[in-house]
């Protein structure tokens, strides 16, 4: 098992929709939760990070997080062409909680 | 200082050769890390510094790469005799104790021919 699974997609929305991008981890004790974000040719830049259960919202991102069901989401609400790329869900885990895992990404495209 | 910078941006070798990729993180972080990524993959942790230490190393990482920090500044990374499969984009990142996540350099595309 990976210790952390995204569907690679790709997931197409029409532009204005909501996007809605899943991530499950294998650590029950994993803290910390980020979601990258990496357009073609492109190193990730990060747009979201998630510490507590609960929702996390930031303009039209919001993070989702369920520890008790190892699941975190990343909604992108009014979704614009510009969105389209591969979002990346990183997780740390509880031994050496200094370094992310990532999982394979999800592929966003967003049809005008 | 205005991010990660990573040096070259893309190299292309031939098999066999030795290559040494420089990252130079932001000035307040001190922790560095290497990542490789090949295409429809996510980064693949390879090595983390905390100043000039090298605190871990992935098992993935065969003795052909080497890791450096001197001073706890800038990091390089070296591949020695190169293959095929070494080709992927090496992403650098640091981030310091209070950082939320890290920042990730432009990376380094390496083909190897």
């Amino acid at each position: 098992q990976k210790e952390v699974e995204q569907n690679s997609g790709p997931l197409s929305v029409p532009e204005g929709a909501i996007a809605s991008l899943n991530c499950t981890y294998s650590d029950r004790g994993s803290q910390s939760f980020f979601w990258y974000r990496q357009y073609s040719g492109k190193s990730p830049e990060l747009i979201m990070f998630i510490y507590s259960n609960g929702d996390k919202e930031d303009g039209r991102f919001t993070a989702q997080l369920n520890k008790a069901s190892q699941y975190v989401s990343l909604l992108i609400r009014d979704s614009q062409p510009s969105d389209s790329a591969t979002y990346l869900c990183a997780v740390t885990l509880l031994d050496s909680s200094y370094k992310l895992i990532f999982g394979s990404g999800t592929r966003l495209l967003v049809r005008p | 200082d205005t991010g990660v910078s990573q040096d070259p941006r893309h190299k292309i070798t031939k098999r066999g050769q030795n290559v040494t990729f420089r990252c130079d993180p932001i000035s307040e972080h001190n922790r560095l890390y290497w990542y490789r990524q090949t295409l429809g993959q996510g980064p693949e942790f390879l090595t983390y510094f905390q100043n000039e230490a090298q605190l871990e190393k992935s098992r993935l990482l065969s003795d052909r790469f080497s890791a450096e920090r001197p001073k706890g500044s800038f990091s390089t990374l070296e591949i020695q005799r190169t293959e095929q499969g070494d080709s992927a984009m090496y992403l650098c990142a640091s981030s310091s104790r209070r950082a939320n996540g890290y920042t990730f350099g432009s990376g380094t595309r390496l083909t190897v021919v």
